[in-house]
C-alpha cells in the first residue's frame, strides 16, 4: 500500500514568512510525528498525535511552531514567522499506534529559510 | 526527559569485516529499541528492532543486543557490503508516557571495497 507521503518536497521562504507542511499517514495509522532534522544532525522530536488524544506538543521549539492533525489522517505543520534556523528537513511518520509499534517516514520535506 | 547517545559518530570499515554501533539511554521506562538506516537524501528505514523482554534479535546479517540492567544496546553488521554504508541511527522510546522516538546523534558508516 501507500506509504507516508509529505508535501511540498522542497519550500525555499524568506524570513518573516509562514510557511505550511503537510503530511498524509499511512491508512489507518492511528498515530501521526513529526520530526526535525538540521544538516547532518539526528532527528529532534516536534509534536505527537495519537486518535483523538490531546496532542503531545512537548518537543515545539517555540510558538512559532504549530501542528493539527484533522479528522484524524492529514496532518499540517504550520511555521510562523519563519527564522533561518529553521531551515532543515521536515519529517512526517506514522505508526499503528503510539509506543513500542513501527514508525515508518514519509520523504521529508525541505524547508530553506533565506 | 530521555536522552540517547550514540557511538561512534564515524566507521569505516572493509568488505566484509563487521561493524558495531553502540548506543546508551537514560530512562530506564523506555522498553523500546529501534534501528533506522537513512542514505543519503533519503528516507529514514527501519533495520531492526527490539523490545525490553528481549535480549538479542537477530535479521540474516544484522543484529541488536539489548543490556537493559546497564541500559544500553549494540547494532552489528557481519559480512559488511558497500551498500551497507549510511548513516544509521538508534532510538528509544516508552510505551506508556512520551511516546515519541529519541534519536541518538547518528554513524556515518562507510564501507570499503
Amino acid at each position: 500500500g501507500a506509504g507516508v507521503s509529505q508535501s511540498p518536497s522542497n519550500k525555499v521562504t524568506e524570513k518573516g514568512k509562514d510557511v505550511e507542511l503537510r503530511c498524509d499517514p499511512i491508512s489507518g495509522h492511528t498515530a501521526l510525528y513529526w520530526y526535525r532534522q538540521s544538516l547532518g544532525q539526528g532527528l529532534e522530536f516536534l509534536i505527537y498525535f495519537q486518535g483523538n488524544s490531546a496532542p503531545d506538543k512537548s518537543g515545539l521549539p517555540s510558538d512559532r511552531f504549530s501542528a493539527e492533525r484533522t479528522g484524524g489522517s492529514v496532518s499540517t505543520l504550520t511555521i510562523q514567522r519563519t527564522q533561518q534556523e529553521d531551515s532543515a528537513v521536515y519529517l512526517c511518520a506514522s505508526s499503528s499506534e503510539g509506543g513500542r509499534e513501527t514508525q515508518y517516514f514519509g520523504p521529508g520535506t525541505r524547508l530553506l529559510v533565506l | 526527559g530521555e536522552n540517547v547517545e550514540q557511538h561512534p559518530s564515524t566507521l569505516s570499515v572493509q568488505e566484509g569485516d563487521s561493524a558495531v554501533i553502540k548506543c546508551t539511554y537514560s530512562d530506564s521506562a523506555s522498553n523500546y529499541f529501534p534501528w533506522y538506516k537513512q542514505e543519503l537524501g533519503k528516507r529514514p528505514q527501519l533495520i531492526i528492532d527490539i523490545r525490553s523482554n528481549v535480549g538479542e534479535k537477530k535479521d540474516q546479517r544484522i543484529a541488536v543486543t539489548l543490556n537493559k540492567t546497564a541500559k544500553h544496546f549494540s547494532l552489528h553488521i557481519t559480512e559488511t557490503q558497500p551498500e551497507d554504508s549510511a548513516v544509521y541511527f538508534c532510538a528509544a522510546s516508552m510505551q506508556a508516557g512520551r511516546r515519541a522516538l529519541t534519536f541518538g546523534s547518528g554513524t556515518r558508516l562507510q564501507v570499503q571495497p
